[in-house]
């Protein structure tokens, strides 16, 4: 069974503060793809990254970076210098090769202050 | 705007109503899907269609009914709903599902905040 754990419900920081939200996954499939997005109050999912299990190499996308450990089955979120506008609901996915099933895990709800 | 369309954004209804939420791509994807957002539980994923044919149920109950008359549209008719079917319904969007290759992101929508009374 695939299962995503996002154990921190809720961060709350302060502007320009550095901040990583977590992310442990479940999966028997050596082949499956990771994701993250992000639900601004607006409600949408934005599409943030997708990593597929043969690529451990860390990505960075601006003030945003991705820890991939398949070690730790961990694919882990960082929001360097943090911004208000980053305030949103985050969710951490993950899909098996071959299947259309998304599974997502309950979300860590990012909240930045000024 | 995101590249997929849902209406409406909000909706109320009895439990004895029939009321349908429509959702709209032009992104030229091939396979769509609803998902179901409750409070304080995962994104739950109800149906999906590939070219217009229902590829998943996931175990949803009959007063949840789909439609995909084409690629570009899909419907969620609701009929006799209980208040625990109040949810966010998003609709998201993908180029293919392609079972030999990469797993594309999904585009999803805004939802339809149901609530049923």
């Amino acid at each position: 069974a695939q299962k995503v754990t996002q154990a921190q419900t809720e961060i709350s920081v302060v502007e320009k503060e550095d901040v990583t939200l977590d992310c442990v996954y479940e999966t028997r499939d050596t082949t499956y793809y990771l994701f993250w997005y992000k639900q601004p109050p607006s409600g949408e999912l934005v599409f943030l990254i997708r990593r597929n299990s043969f690529d451990e190499q860390n990505e960075i996308s601006g003030r945003y970076s991705w820890n991939f450990q398949k070690s730790t089955s961990s694919f882990n979120f960082t929001i360097t210098a943090s911004q208000v506008v980053d305030s949103a609901v985050y969710f951490c996915a993950l899909t098996q090769g071959g299947s259309e099933k998304l599974v997502f895990g309950k979300g860590t709800k990012l909240t930045v202050n000024p | 705007e995101t590249g997929v369309t849902q209406t409406p954004r909000h909706l109320v209804m009895g439990m004895t109503n029939k009321k349908s939420l429509k959702c709209e791509q032009h992104l030229g994807h091939n396979a769509m899907y609803w998902y179901k957002q409750s409070a304080k539980k995962p994104l739950e994923l109800m149906f999906v269609y590939n070219f217009k044919e229902q590829t998943e149920n996931n175990s949803v109950p009959s007063r949840f009914s789909p439609e995909c008359p084409n690629s570009s549209h899909l419907f969620l008719h609701l009929h006799t709903l209980q208040p625990e079917d109040s949810a966010l319904y998003l609709c998201a969007s993908s180029p293919t599902l392609d079972r030999e290759g990469e797993r594309y992101g999904y585009t999803f929508g805004s939802g339809t905040r149901l609530t049923v009374v």
